[in-house]
Parts: C-alpha cells; sequence; structure tokens
C-alpha cells in the first residue's frame, strides 16, 4: 500500500492564485514528520516545510504552510499569493519514528504550473 | 556554505563498466542516504548510513554498493551497471535530532546504454 499518496499529477493555477496541494499518508507509528520538497526544471531537491506528528500548531514557512489534519491523515500544502518561480514538481514525503533509520518516503509528486 | 555535493553531474556509460558517484557534505551529519528517483514513482531510497562504518539497505538495493569510511563522504558504487540503472541519483545527509530535514545533493544523472 502506499505510504504518501498524491493524488493530483499536475495543477494549473493563475498568477497570485492561492493553490493546494494535497497529499495523504499512511502510517501506524505515533511519531512521525511531514515534509514537503520543490525540484524546480533544475532537478535539485528544495526543502519547504516540516511538520512533526506532535506539533499542535500547522507549519508556515513565508507562502507555504502546511494543513495538517492528523486525524484525516492528511498534510495539504498552501501556497499563497503563487508567482511564476512556483512552477516545479512538489514533492511530499514521510519520515516514520523517532529512531532508527531516517528514510524518506516520497510521493509521486504533483507538478504544480503556474500561468501568468 | 553548508551544502552536499556530488560527482559527476551526468555520465552516460555503457552496460557493465563499474562506476563510482561520490557525495560529500561539510556539515558534520551523522546520516547519510542515496536516493534514486524515476518518473512516476518518486524518490525510493537506495542505501542508507547511521555513521562511520555503518550502512543499511533501503528499497531498491540490487545493483548498488556503498562504503563510509569517513563522516563526510558515502560513495555510491555501480559494479556491473545495467540500462534499468539509468535514473536520477540524489545523495541526502540529516544529523540525528528526528526533526532535522535532509539536504540534497543536486543530483547526479545517470544513463546506461
Amino acid at each position: 500500500a502506499q505510504k504518501i499518496t498524491q493524488t493530483q499529477p499536475g495543477m494549473f493555477v493563475q498568477e497570485k492564485e492561492a493553490v493546494t496541494l494535497d497529499c495523504t499518508y499512511d502510517t501506524s507509528d505515533p511519531s512521525y514528520g511531514l515534509f514537503w520538497y520543490k525540484q524546480p526544471s533544475s532537478g535539485e531537491m528544495i526543502f519547504l516545510i516540516y511538520q512533526g506528528s506532535y506539533d499542535q500548531q500547522n507549519a508556515t514557512e513565508g507562502r507555504y504552510s502546511l494543513n495538517f489534519q492528523k486525524a484525516r491523515k492528511s498534510a495539504n500544502l498552501v501556497i499563497s499569493a503563487s508567482q511564476l518561480g512556483d512552477s516545479a514538481m512538489y514533492f511530499c514525503a514521510m519520515r516514520e519514528g523517532l529512531q532508527g533509520a531516517q528514510k524518506l518516503v516520497f510521493g509521486q509528486g504533483t507538478r504544480l504550473t503556474i500561468n501568468p | 556554505e553548508a551544502q552536499v555535493t556530488q560527482n559527476p553531474r551526468y555520465l552516460i556509460t555503457v552496460t557493465g563498466k563499474k562506476l563510482t558517484v561520490t557525495c560529500s557534505q561539510n556539515m558534520n551529519h551523522e546520516y547519510m542516504s542515496w536516493y534514486r528517483q524515476d518518473p512516476g514513482l518518486g524518490l525510493r531510497q537506495i542505501y542508507y548510513s547511521m555513521n562511520v562504518e555503518v550502512t543499511d539497505k533501503g528499497d531498491v538495493p540490487e545493483g548498488y554498493k556503498v562504503s563510509r569510511k569517513e563522516k563526510r563522504n558515502f560513495p555510491l558504487i555501480l559494479e556491473s551497471p545495467s540500462p534499468n540503472q539509468t535514473s536520477l541519483y540524489f545523495c541526502a545527509s540529516s544529523s540525528t535530532p528526528p526533526q532535522e530535514t535532509q539536504y540534497f545533493g543536486p543530483g547526479t544523472r545517470l544513463l546506461v546504454l
């Protein structure tokens, strides 16, 4: 079974609009971390935002926020006031557990295109 | 500047010719990992290392070897590359606190003919 599911292969959004990228996860471990990465066409992986399973508040980093709904096992990325430079692939990832291997399990990604 | 470096960035090789992709980090991180990225599959972990001389298999280790003789270096070795190892490879590192994210290298694009 998929541990990280991103149901939107592609999204097209008008510049300056807000956009929500969906991510659902599956784990039985009470301790886990959720991450979002951006991959522009140049290929590098850019860390955007992190949410811990015990964090009480939703994470925010500038224009990025993570809508964490623990009971629904959902960790959607919200980008406010989108810009042309936001066009990229976006990956949701999960790390399970506090100890042991820090393996990130990735979703298949969502390709976001911002239209002028 | 804190960074993870990989070399080479691009490589075209032929089936069976041994190759090594180097990875180095300057952040004194204990944990290092290799991933491969294939279209439609996201990133999958190949091998990881918790510290010097401590390595273990990830989800897709077949056809790969690694070593961790120094803390800063974690090379990926393909003893006999095959076309199904054509992929984009990323090295990543992090320190041990669980909230630390993994810092990724720039990636190595490998084509095996």
